[in-house]
């Protein structure tokens, strides 16, 4: 099926771990996105990428780390959780003349 | 980079009601605006969007307008009904190339609440 998902849905991490978020999408957008999402904060960016192999800071990347060696996958690393990345995490994909489509959004809490 | 202040963080509408929510953004390069609605426990789903060259756009009873020369867009709802509870977000973005080209910028969210 055409979309873009992300798993897994729900997750919990102990702080320390790392934590990789996968997200998956089939329309071949160029750019792909992951967002967090707190209670007063709305949707604030963590990395975005453009293309294969091109991805950049967003408003909110420490602790993060992404990697895009394909058009259509997008994974978000935590490389050593910490309490406060507990959030929502949303992926989003879109092309130059298309909206922006989120994926399921994943619950992380780390304890 | 691109900064988006929109207002009110709540609103309370009584059905049949319109409802307005008004967004500003920072960067004069950014030239689409979309609307996404998003229910609890949901993802964001675009409801209607307006691009730079056009002032006003409407959808049944959804309608964005936009003032370029002030940096200011806005949502309006007519006939409220309950099924339009859930936080609206405004975004913007810009294209062209280079860094943070296509990235939307989202502002904090309004939480409607529509009472019967």
């Amino acid at each position: 099926d055409a979309g873009i998902t992300q798993s897994p849905r729900y997750k919990i991490t102990e702080t320390g771990r790392q934590v990789t978020l996968m997200c998956h999408q089939t329309w071949s957008h160029s750019y792909m996105f992951w967002y967090r999402q707190d209670l007063g904060h709305g949707l604030r960016l963590i990395y975005y990428s453009a293309a294969a192999d091109i991805t950049d800071k967003g408003e909110v990347p420490d602790g993060y780390v992404v990697s895009r060696s394909k058009t259509e996958n997008f994974p978000l690393t935590l490389e050593s959780a910490t309490r406060s990345q507990t959030s929502v995490y949303f992926c989003a994909s879109r092309g130059p003349s298309t909206e922006a489509f989120f994926g399921q959004g994943t619950r992380l809490t780390v304890v | 980079g691109e900064n988006v202040e929109q207002h009110p963080s709540t609103l309370s509408v009584q059905e049949g009601d319109s409802a307005v929510i008004k967004c500003t953004y920072s960067d004069s390069a950014s030239n689409y605006f979309p609307w996404y609605k998003q229910e609890l426990g949901k993802r964001p789903q675009l409801i209607i969007d307006i691009r730079s060259n056009v002032g006003e756009k409407k959808d049944q009873r959804i309608a964005v307008t936009l003032n370029k020369t002030a940096k200011h867009f806005s949502l309006h709802i007519t006939e409220t009904q309950p099924e339009d509870s859930a936080v609206y977000f405004c975004a913007a973005s810009r294209g062209g190339s280079g860094a943070g080209s296509y990235q939307l910028t989202f502002g904090k969210g309004t939480k409607l609440s529509v009472i019967p």
